[in-house]
């Protein structure tokens, strides 16, 4: 079966640091998404991107986080500079489409630790 | 804003008991999720439930959506160890792509 990856599985980087996760959709899927899950707590979102172009984010999403898709098959999720409250698990997710019994996909992570 | 409780948060259960999870949400949605998560992995697609009135059944785990209520249920029959887990509702709005999760109910199921 199809599946999202995501590397590298674990990242750690200094405080201030300029991090790049890395995700490889389901192929022919439309739509991505980057969700983050703090040790503990609930999944947030924090972006989705259709058509070359973000098409929808959150509060969380703020200038220091910004995504990419540079190629036909790479997603990226740039954070400019890091700071510790960045610490987390994030996900990226994929859908063929949005609605109609299409559940997003999502990948196995990559866990960020901000030191 | 659209919020989305779960209950239990914690549930600790005997293998072979029956349980149900609790899911509500605050604003009129589409579309419900159900997902599950093994420690340090990711969430896998268990149910997706569209219209009031929907069921769901895969093996031992059973959804339902009652959308004028606002109240999904993910009932566990006869529970083993294997389904020990964290499980996540999630719901969409219209319009929207984004997810809104519950904090997610942590099972355990004891031999």
């Amino acid at each position: 079966e199809p599946e999202v990856t995501q590397t590298p599985s674990h990242q750690v980087t200094q405080m201030g640091q300029e991090v790049i996760l890395r995700c490889v959709p389901i192929s022919n899927h439309l739509y991505f998404y980057w969700y983050r899950q703090i040790l503990g707590q609930k999944v947030e979102f924090l972006v989705s991107f259709y058509n070359n172009e973000i098409s929808e984010k959150s509060e969380i999403f703020d200038d220091q986080f910004s995504v990419e898709r540079p190629d036909g098959s790479n997603f990226t999720l740039k954070i400019r500079s890091t700071k510790l409250e960045d610490s987390a698990m994030y996900f990226c997710a994929s859908s063929g489409t949005v609605g109609v019994n299409q559940p997003q996909h999502f990948g196995d992570g990559t866990r960020l630790s901000i030191l | 804003e659209l919020k989305v409780e779960q209950n239990p948060l914690f549930l600790s259960m005997q293998e072979g008991k029956n349980y149900t999870i609790y899911c509500n949400y605050s604003t009129t949605s589409d579309r419900l999720y159900w997902y599950r998560q093994d420690p340090g992995k990711s969430l896998e697609s268990l149910f997706v439930l569209l219209s009031n009135g929907a069921v769901k059944q895969e093996g031992r785990l059973m959804a339902s959506l009652d959308t004028k209520a606002r109240l999904s249920t993910l009932h566990i029959t006869a529970a083993v160890h294997d389904l020990s887990a964290t499980y996540f509702c999630a719901v969409d709005l219209s319009g929207s792509e984004k997810l809104v999760f519950g904090k997610g109910t942590k099972l355990t199921v004891n031999p």
